[in-house]
């Protein structure tokens, strides 16, 4: 079964300093990837996505990640953060029109310091 | 995705009530998934339909739980005989079909709260 651990529910970041969100993933084949940003009361915005090809794809907002088989990771990075970027993260894998559509991890919360 | 559309955005329900969640997919999407999500947790899947089926129920409780999605119309998440532990928020997603290699876009959801 697949499944998608984020292992930082918080993470607290002065605005202006690098970030990085950490996401570990199983999946019994070739994984699709993606991290969706939430803001309160809000739904989900999709931020990136990774199916094939290059390992490191760029996504909106200046967001980046990093697909790393060997580690069966993806995490997610920008290097200068804003306080707009305050809001809950989430990994997810699978695929659409396959059985169980995405499975989530838990999210991280993500906090900017002034 | 403004482009999905549920309502309503907030539903108060006491024990014992019915909830009825719908979801307008995208124009053009036939695919609807529903998912729920729990304080403090990722969104967990609960069901897949195209139009006029449900291709995977699997994620959803077997008992006052329900989901359709007709062939006109939005597709409706129906809960039973409410408890307090079915508060959440639950969220629709919709996709055109066609593929693995397809985006789904994510309605603003329905947050639900059983008094």
């Amino acid at each position: 079964a697949q499944s998608v651990t984020q292992p930082d529910i918080h993470i607290t970041v002065s605005e202006g300093a690098s970030l990085e969100l950490r996401c570990n993933y199983s999946y019994g084949a070739t994984p699709y990837l993606f991290w969706y940003v939430q803001s309160p009361g809000q739904g989900l915005q999709l931020l990136l996505k990774y199916f094939s090809g290059d390992t490191l794809v760029q996504g909106i907002k200046g967001f980046e990640a990093e697909f790393k088989r060997s580690q069966s990771s993806f995490n997610l990075r920008k290097p200068s953060v804003h306080w707009s970027d305050a809001a809950e993260y989430f990994c997810a894998v699978g695929a659409m029109g396959g059985a169980d559509g995405l499975t989530f991890g838990k999210g991280t919360h993500l906090i900017i310091q002034p | 995705n403004a482009g999905v559309m549920q309502n309503p955005r907030h539903l108060v329900r006491r024990r014992g009530q019915e909830a009825r969640l719908r979801c307008s997919p995208m124009k053009g999407h036939s695919h609807v998934y529903w998912y729920r999500q729990l304080p403090e947790e990722g969104l967990k899947f609960m069901v897949y339909l195209q139009k006029e089926n449900i291709i995977d129920e699997s994620g959803m409780p077997k008992e006052r739980f329900s989901a359709e999605f007709p062939k006109e119309g939005p597709s409706i998440l129906r809960i039973q005989q409410v408890v307090r532990g079915d508060s959440a928020a639950y969220f629709c997603a919709s996709y055109a079909g066609g593929g693995l290699r397809t985006e789904a876009f994510f309605g603003q959801g329905t947050r639900l709260t059983v008094v």
